[in-house]
This record gives structure tokens, sequence and C-alpha cells, in this order.
């Protein structure tokens, strides 16, 4: 079945370690993105990627970093200058550039930081 | 001038009733307004989508209609289940790459 997979789906560090999401997808999708979601108030863009060795920022990209080596991976580091750490980070594939296609998305990691 | 605002922030629904979700935009420029649907512990799932040429789209029990001129578009889910019990996020996309801006969402409880 293709699809996204995130992993792993909980995940807990200590204040202060930089931690790496992973996002994997078998779409053969060009374009790969990493959402953010907080209780209400939905979900925002930290990187996304339109092709293999390129990446932008999105909207809170600031604490975040990622890398794009291969089409199906998209990992997400989640740095120690990240202030508010703990949430719940999607992971979402799209075919390209095309006007509307849909977002995939993984089922997600819910990261919790002390 | 980029945000959705969505509501209601929560929506109790009896079974068979329609559910109604409001979404207003200022930013004329956007093109494409999907909305996704998330189960607890899941991704968002694509649920249908309009663009600004039509007024209306029809997939089932789910009616998406479109304002234009108000800027507003809703989800209407007609005899609403149990099963439909999820958050819904509409959202709005600009220009040629499919950055989406989503609404805040709306948690839906629909009660036997």
């Amino acid at each position: 079945d293709g699809g996204i997979t995130q992993s792993p789906k909980y995940l807990f560090r200590k204040e202060g370690q930089n931690v790496t999401l992973s996002c994997e997808q078998n779409l053969n999708h060009d374009a790969m993105y990493w959402y953010r979601q907080d209780p209400g108030q939905g979900l925002r863009l930290i990187y996304y990627s339109q092709i293999v060795n390129d990446f932008q920022k999105g909207d809170i990209a600031e604490g975040y970093s990622v890398s794009r080596e291969k089409k199906e991976s998209f990992p997400l580091t989640v740095t120690s200058a990240q202030k508010n750490p703990t949430a719940f980070y999607l992971c979402a594939s799209s075919p390209g550039q095309g006007k509307d296609t849909p977002l995939h998305f993984g089922n997600g990691t819910r990261l919790t930081v002390t | 001038q980029q945000q959705v605002k969505q509501s209601p922030q929560s929506l109790i629904v009896q079974k068979g009733g329609i559910s109604i979700i409001n979404c207003a935009y200022e930013n004329t420029a956007f093109d494409y307004f999907p909305w996704y649907q998330q189960f607890p512990g899941k991704g968002p799932a694509l649920l249908i989508a309009i663009r600004p040429d039509v007024s209306e789209k029809k997939e089932g029990r789910f009616t998406i209609s479109f304002n234009k001129s108000a800027k507003q578009f809703s989800l209407h889910i007609m005899d609403s289940q149990p099963g439909d019990s999820a958050t819904y996020f509409c959202a709005a996309k600009t220009g040629g790459y499919n950055k989406l801006i989503f609404g805040a969402g709306t948690r839906l409880a629909v009660h036997p």
C-alpha cells in the first residue's frame, strides 16, 4: 500500500536535546511538507521541499531544520532552539506543482519535551 | 491577509441533523479551497474541495457552498452520523504551489 510513514508515533525528549522525526513516502511524490499542529491553531507549515536537495522555510521554521537527500525521505530535526517544541507533527506529500493536487498526510508524531 | 478564519471551534449535532462549518478569508488571490477531515491520532485526509468559479460542490452527504463576494465558504454535512465525529479543517491556497493555509479546525461530535 502506498502511503506516508512517520516514526515514531510518540517521542519523549528532555529539554535541550535535538530530536529527529522520520518521514518516508512511497507514493513517488515530488513535494514533501512538515506541519505542526497545536490545539485550536490548525496546521502551520514548518518547511517544504519541491525536489531533492532543495527545501524552503514555511511560516514557523525557526528552531527546526530539514534535509531532502532522497525523494522518499524528508526528516525533520527539532533543535534545542525551538522554544515550544511539544506538539503533534505531521508530514505530508503531494505529486508536485499541480494546481489542485491534494496533500497526503502521515499519521503524525506526537513529541513531548520536558 | 493570509489567514483563514474558521468557526465554530466545536459543534455538537444529533444523528440525522445537518452540521455546518464556516470559513472566511481575506486574500482574493486564493484559488483552491479544500476541506480536510481528521480522526483522533491520524493525519488529515482530503474530504472535498472547490474552486472559486463554482458556487457549490456536492459529494454524497458533503457539500461545499462558496460565496466569492462575501469571501466565505462552508461545509454542510447532511444526515450527520456518529462516524462523522472528527475534526474538520478548511484551507486555502494561492499560486502554483501546494502551500495550504489552514483554518483552526472544528471538532464535530455527532450524538446518536
